[in-house]
């Protein structure tokens, strides 16, 4: 089973729009992490935001939050007032604890982010 | 302005040949990830160190592939003999465990072609 469901292979939007991502995960720890990473068409992975199990405020940084909702297992990246360099791949990901201190994290498979003018 | 560093960026060579490609981790980071990205299976993650131990290989196909941490600054991932099915980008990302988020941060990628 996946441990990470990204279930919009493309999303279009447009400019200066709103637009969420949806992320939904698998876990039974009780502490993990969820990151959200951008590939531009350039091809780097670049982090955008983190939100922590224990976290209660929803992540935010400058123009991306996160909706965490722990009950349903979904961390969904909003991009508020999108810019045509949004454009790009976005993935979630997830990290959980592994016994002797390490963590494998877990990518989904990544949403196609299109911003037309 | 602290950034992970990959070399090659790009790789062309032949089938059978060795490919070395090297990553230098964030000063300070103790955790080094080698991923492999394609078309067909995404994000796979080939080996995880941890303080330059080897902590998870699993991903990685043994009779070819190899991953060592010779000191902190330095990373290697091997392929040999290459294959024309190993052509993907491969990204090396570090973090700092414990740390908080715990990060990771990705270098640019090596982009590798095996004709």
């Amino acid at each position: 089973a996946q441990k990470i469901t990204q279930t919009q292979p493309g999303m279009f939007v447009q400019e200066k729009e709103a637009v969420t991502l949806d992320c939904t995960y698998d876990t039974s720890d009780q502490s993990y992490g969820l990151f959200w990473y951008k590939q531009p068409s350039s091809g780097e992975m670049i982090f955008l935001i983190y939100q922590g199990s224990y976290d209660e405020q929803n992540a935010t940084e400058g123009r991306y939050s996160l909706n965490f909702q722990k009950a349903r297992k979904s961390a969904n990246l909003v991009i508020s007032a999108s810019q045509l360099g949004d454009s790009a791949m976005y993935f979630c990901a997830m990290r959980e604890a592994q016994s002797g201190g390490s963590y494998i994290p877990t990518f989904g498979r990544g949403t196609s982010l299109i911003v037309h003018p | 302005d602290a950034r992970v560093t990959q070399t090659p960026r790009h790789k062309v060579t032949e089938m059978g040949q060795e490919v070395t490609m090297r990553c230098q981790p964030i000063l300070g980071h103790n955790t080094v990830f080698w991923y492999r990205q394609t078309m067909m299976q995404g994000l796979e993650l080939l080996a995880y160190f941890r303080n330059r131990a080897p902590l998870d290989d699993s991903g990685m196909p043994k009779d070819r592939f190899s991953a060592e941490m010779p000191d902190a600054t330095l990373a290697t991932l091997k392929i040999q003999p290459s294959e024309p099915r190993d052509s993907a980008v491969y990204f090396c990302a570090s973090g700092l465990v414990p740390g908080g988020q715990e990060t990771q941060y990705f270098g640019p990628g090596t982009r590798l072609l095996v004709l």
